[in-house]
């Protein structure tokens, strides 16, 4: 059935730097990729969204590329702040539009 | 627009009793998901409605219930309520139920604490 792999935490960075959150799945067809973003206490936002391969999903500074030849969706950011600190989850949803969710990965981010 | 609304937003009961959670979707969405969040088991899937019909359900055992009212607002039921029942349960709605391109938009869920 269709999987989703996430890289697992905790993610420890300091302010400015670099974030590459990994995300593979395994998924028959040709499904929609999502991350999501939770933050303490709250439901989860939509961070950004792939549709087909080779899209470039982005949002505040965040991206990531639908990468069907490594079926992956690698989540990065250039300079990450305090307030990135919160837990992403990779999903991917195929023809019956329920979500498939990965672990999450709680990033901390220390000024 | 107001995005998905759940309440109660806290909510303690005892084993054996039975819980309803309640949904209103984003103004126009015609699709109500429900998923259970725990540290154990993560995000999984409960349920889907579209028009008042259930179209898809996770695997969870018949104490698990929901429906949808023609205003699209839904609700989940939980009877004989276990202690591995606490969770945070979140909804999703989206603006229409097929495809693979379909956005769900999450509310901020309802915690559920069962003694």
């Amino acid at each position: 059935g269709n999987s989703v792999t996430q890289m697992e935490g905790p993610v420890t960075l300091s302010e400015e730097a670099f974030l590459t959150i990994n995300c593979t799945y395994t998924a028959t067809g040709y499904p929609s990729l999502f991350w999501y973003v939770q933050y303490p206490g709250e439901g989860l936002q939509l961070l950004l969204k792939a549709t087909k391969a080779d899209d470039k999903g982005s949002n505040k500074g965040f991206e990531a590329t639908y990468r069907k030849e490594t079926t992956s969706f690698h989540l990065e950011k250039g300079s990450v702040q305090v307030s990135d600190s919160a837990v992403y989850f990779c999903a991917l949803s195929g023809a019956t539009n329920k979500l498939i969710f990965g672990t999450g990965t709680l990033l901390a981010v220390q000024p | 627009k107001a995005g998905v609304t759940q309440t109660p937003r806290y909510l303690i009961k005892t084993r054996g009793q039975q819980v309803t959670l309640s949904c209103s979707p984003i103004s126009g969405h015609r699709s109500v998901s429900w998923y259970q969040q725990t540290p154990g088991q993560g995000l999984q899937f409960l349920f889907e409605y579209f028009s008042e019909t259930q179209r898809n359900k996770g695997n969870f055992p018949g104490r698990f219930s929901g429906r949808q009212f023609s205003n699209s607002r839904s609700e989940m039921n939980v009877s004989t309520l276990e202690l591995g029942d606490s969770a945070l349960y979140l909804c999703a709605s989206s603006p229409i139920r097929g495809g693979t391109s379909d956005t769900q938009y999450f509310g901020p869920g309802t915690r559920l604490t069962v003694l």
